[in-house]
């Protein structure tokens, strides 16, 4: 069957730098999908990747290995209002989504 | 503001009762979807149209009954829901919907928090 699988919570310190992992199993691969979604809100868009490597946007980082199955999504310095779930999401052959539950992120000051 | 309204953020009805869930989209999108979304579990998707049609429907139970009359809206309506029916429904849009799915990144709503009481 498919699969994702990413850890259920993470703790992290303010300022600090964590990197949250997903590690997928589908039928056939067309991209990886990283989301934010704030308690309460909308998920927000923050990272597709397709091709192996790593992809830089700000704070934030998106790594993926194909042969692998698995990426993971790197934020550096640490801020309060990066208290939120990320949510990993695959597209298999048919383009259809398979998503993970999500990883809570806790930052304590 | 993420260009995807819904309506209403929070409602609780009886397993009697009927009620329509709204999405309203201002992106110029043509594939809207329907997501279940309960705590600790994976987004369940529910429904998707492309332009209009319904392209995906992922064994979801007869009570719910979604409705696209155009592009930018979408409904859900709803009639004797069970408990287990409580979670989070978002409505979700994207560019385009190509063949069996899309790699277009898809644009949320803040969701429908529904309790069936």
């Amino acid at each position: 069957g498919q699969n994702i699988d990413q850890p259920t919570e993470m703790t992290a310190t303010e300022g600090a730098i964590v990197q949250i992992n997903c590690t997928y199993q589908t039928s056939g691969f067309n991209g990886l999908f990283w989301y934010q979604q704030h308690a309460g809100e909308a998920p927000t868009f923050l990272s597709y990747n397709v091709l192996d490597g790593l992809e830089e946007k700000g704070r934030f980082s998106s790594f993926l290995s194909r042969s692998k199955g698995y990426s993971y999504l790197l934020l550096k310095e640490l801020q309060m209002k990066d208290s939120a779930s990320y949510l990993c999401a695959a597209t298999d052959s048919n383009y259809q989504l398979i998503w993970g539950a999500g990883t809570k992120l806790i930052i304590k000051p | 503001e993420t260009g995807v309204t819904q309506t209403p953020r929070h409602l609780v009805m009886g397993m009697t009762n009927k009620k329509s869930l709204k999405c309203e989209q201002h992106l110029g999108h043509n594939a809207m979807y329907w997501y279940k979304q309960s705590a600790k579990k994976p987004l369940e998707l529910m429904f998707v149209y492309n332009f209009k049609e319904q392209t995906e429907n992922n064994s979801v139970p007869s009570r719910f009954s979604p409705e696209c009359p155009n592009s930018s809206h979408l409904f859900l309506h709803l009639h004797t829901l069970q408990p287990e029916d409580s979670a989070l429904y978002l409505c979700a849009s994207s560019q385009d919907f190509d063949g069996g799915g899309s790699n277009q990144p898809q644009h949320f709503g803040d969701g429908t928090r529904l309790s069936i009481l």
